[in-house]
Parts: C-alpha cells; sequence; structure tokens
C-alpha cells in the first residue's frame, strides 16, 4: 500500500493555459475524491468518482474544469483557460465503500496561475 | 446546507500538556460521521479520529479523544500529552450519510503550535 499520490506536486501557469493533474489512489479503494484547499480555509470538496462513474460534482466545479476516472483506477483533473482564481492546492482523496467514509489523501497539487 | 465551524484559528500548548480543539456543525440529519483531521506543514492530511453519530461513545485514539455531544452539535478534540509532533492544522470535517457520497464538509482549521 504505497498511499494516494499525486502528479504535479507543483505547477506554475500563466492565465489562460491548460493543465491537468493526475491522482493515483490506494490500488483498492472504489471511490475517488477531488477538493479545493485555499489559503487559510479547509478544503472544499468538488467532485467524486465511485469505480469509473462521476456521481456528484460540486457547483465550485465550472465548465472549465473536468475530471475523469477512465478505468476506475486512476483520475485526471482538467482545468481549462486558467484564471488567477484558480490559484490553489488540489487534493485527492480516495476510500472503500463500507469503511464509514474514511478518506485518505493524497499530498496535493499546488497551481499558481500567473 | 451543512457548515462546520472552528472558532479557534489558533492555539498554543505547552509540550505535554493537554488541549482541547473545538468545532460545532449544522445539520438536519441524524446519521452522519464526524472526523478530525491532521495537516502537517507541507505535509499530507492525515486522519486523527473518527466517530459515528449513531454511537453515544467518544472516540479515542490513543492520546487524542473526542467529546460528542450530538444535542450541542459539537464535537471537540482533546490531545493528552502533547508531543511536538503534534503541531499542525487540525481540520474539522462532516460527511453526511444522505446522498451515499460521504463527502467532507471541512472547517477552516485550527493551528496548533507546540511549545518546548
Amino acid at each position: 500500500d504505497t498511499g494516494v499520490s499525486q502528479d504535479p506536486r507543483h505547477k506554475i501557469t500563466k492565465r489562460g493555459q491548460n493543465v491537468t493533474f493526475r491522482c493515483d489512489p490506494i490500488s483498492e479503494h472504489n471511490r475517488l475524491y477531488w477538493y479545493r484547499q485555499t489559503l487559510g480555509q479547509g478544503p472544499e470538496f468538488l467532485t467524486y468518482f465511485q469505480n469509473e462513474a462521476q456521481l456528484e460534482k460540486s457547483r465550485l466545479l465550472s465548465d472549465r474544469f473536468s475530471a475523469e476516472r477512465p478505468k476506475g483506477s486512476f483520475s485526471t483533473l482538467e482545468i481549462q483557460r486558467t484564471e488567477q482564481g484558480d490559484s490553489a492546492m488540489y487534493l485527492c482523496a480516495s476510500s472503500l465503500v463500507g469503511t464509514l467514509g474514511t478518506q485518505y489523501f493524497g499530498p496535493g497539487t499546488r497551481l499558481t496561475v500567473l | 446546507a451543512q457548515t462546520v465551524t472552528q472558532s479557534q484559528p489558533e492555539m498554543s500548548v505547552q509540550e505535554a500538556e493537554t488541549v482541547t480543539l473545538s468545532c460545532t456543525y449544522d445539520t438536519s440529519e441524524s446519521d452522519y460521521y464526524l472526523f478530525w483531521y491532521k495537516q502537517p506543514p507541507s505535509r499530507q492530511m492525515i486522519l486523527v479520529i473518527r466517530q459515528e453519530a449513531y454511537k453515544q461513545q467518544n472516540a479515542t485514539e490513543n492520546r487524542f479523544s473526542v467529546n460528542f455531544q450530538k444535542a450541542a452539535k459539537s464535537f471537540s478534540l482533546k490531545i493528552s500529552d502533547s508531543q511536538l509532533g503534534d503541531a499542525a492544522m487540525y481540520f474539522c470535517a462532516y460527511s453526511p450519510l444522505e446522498g451515499g457520497s460521504e463527502k467532507l464538509v471541512f472547517g477552516k482549521g485550527t493551528k496548533l503550535t507546540v511549545n518546548p
């Protein structure tokens, strides 16, 4: 069990560019969550998958954001036409259904939009 | 909408002493989970302790225990025998059972400093 991993750990981009982040959950976990954390705040839920199905999206997830989990394993989060307000830490977490909601978090990807 | 409030942005404690972090939440549901997560500087979020709302007994994990008051919608974390490694941001989180997502709703966090 290697834990949840995220790549890259840091991303600096210019406004208007597209970025993509990857999350690899704990191997047997069937649920995968994305959260966004801005400075001085707690993480906010963005979306989650059960296996390959995206079951819920937050209103925070604008049309510029898209997430996939094509084979029920790793997931990608893409932000198109980045804005300075997208600067944040993007956290991925995974869990196994039936384990009382316990989520295991990755180290996050810190996005800076210039 | 469910909300979680942590009224103490910062707390400090002397090494080996006890500290209590406060958390209140707002929900109309009767079944849910509550969590405390720890986020050390530049490191990932780690689960500290979990409480199921249907259990009256307060959860305990070694030096960490909670005081869960369901009627008051209060969920405080007590850290006994504080250690330097306990220094971190602590987040209280609520997870609704309704809807099935078990997504987490977090408070803004409390920064804990442990003084030697």
